[in-house]
């Protein structure tokens, strides 16, 4: 069975102090891993996809990595309006097809201004 | 057009009333998502629909009716819903099975 961990569960920052995110993850065979934005209410927004270790992706002050056992989402000089929950999502072929992702509980981030 | 769109973005309903949920994409997606979220709680799998066919079913209990009319079009038909059920639904697609893009979602409130 997929397992995804995340951690912290919240974290408070202020403006400007860069920090990570991280995401523990077991699955049978990785077909992707993601990263998700959600606003309190609202869908989750995608912003990454990571399908390899050492795969590294870029937007704007986020970054994400990825190693064989774990994801961290790079948090550089932070603003208020990044304040949301951040969750880690995994897709493995222990579905066979196209299925459903596991998700971690996601991190809740506060930017205080 | 890029988006997943879902109506309504609020219901509420009784105990004894039928409703629907609906969701497009007009991306080509080959697959289509329904998951529910509680508060606090990550979103959890409902059903999947690959190439306008059911082929996941987490077990959903039988008052969750999924129907896929065509390829752009995702419905979830709601019948003797109970306070618990009450949570965010939303709708995903997806261009390969891999990533998947979500709506905004609807929120439903069982009296």
């Amino acid at each position: 069975e997929d397992q995804v961990t995340q951690s912290p569960e919240a974290l408070r920052l202020q403006e400007g102090e860069s920090s990570s995110l991280n995401c523990s993850y077991t699955v049978s065979g990785l077909r992707g891993l993601f990263w998700y934005r959600q606003d309190p209410g609202k869908g989750p927004e995608f912003l990454f996809t990571l399908y390899s270790a050492g795969e590294e992706k870029e937007k704007e002050r986020l970054k994400a990595t990825l190693t064989k056992k774990e994801s961290f989402l790079h948090i550089t000089a932070p603003k208020p309006e990044d304040s949301a929950t951040y969750l880690c999502a995994v897709h493995s072929y222990s579905g066979g097809g196209a299925d459903g992702l596991t998700f971690g509980k996601g991190t809740h981030l506060i930017i205080q201004p | 057009d890029t988006e997943v769109t879902q109506t309504p973005k609020h219901l509420v309903m009784g105990m004894t009333n039928k409703k629907s949920l609906k969701c497009e994409q007009h991306m080509g997606h080959r697959a289509m998502y329904w998951y529910k979220q509680k508060a606090k709680k990550p979103p959890e799998l409902m059903f999947v629909y690959s190439y306008e066919k059911l082929s996941i079913n987490e077990s959903v209990p039988s008052r969750f009716s999924p129907e896929c009319p065509n390829s752009s079009l995702l419905n979830l038909h709601l019948h003797a819903l109970q306070p618990e059920d009450s949570a965010l639904y939303l709708c995903a697609s997806s261009p390969t099975g891999n990533e998947q893009f979500f709506g905004p979602g609807t929120r439903l409130t069982v009296l």
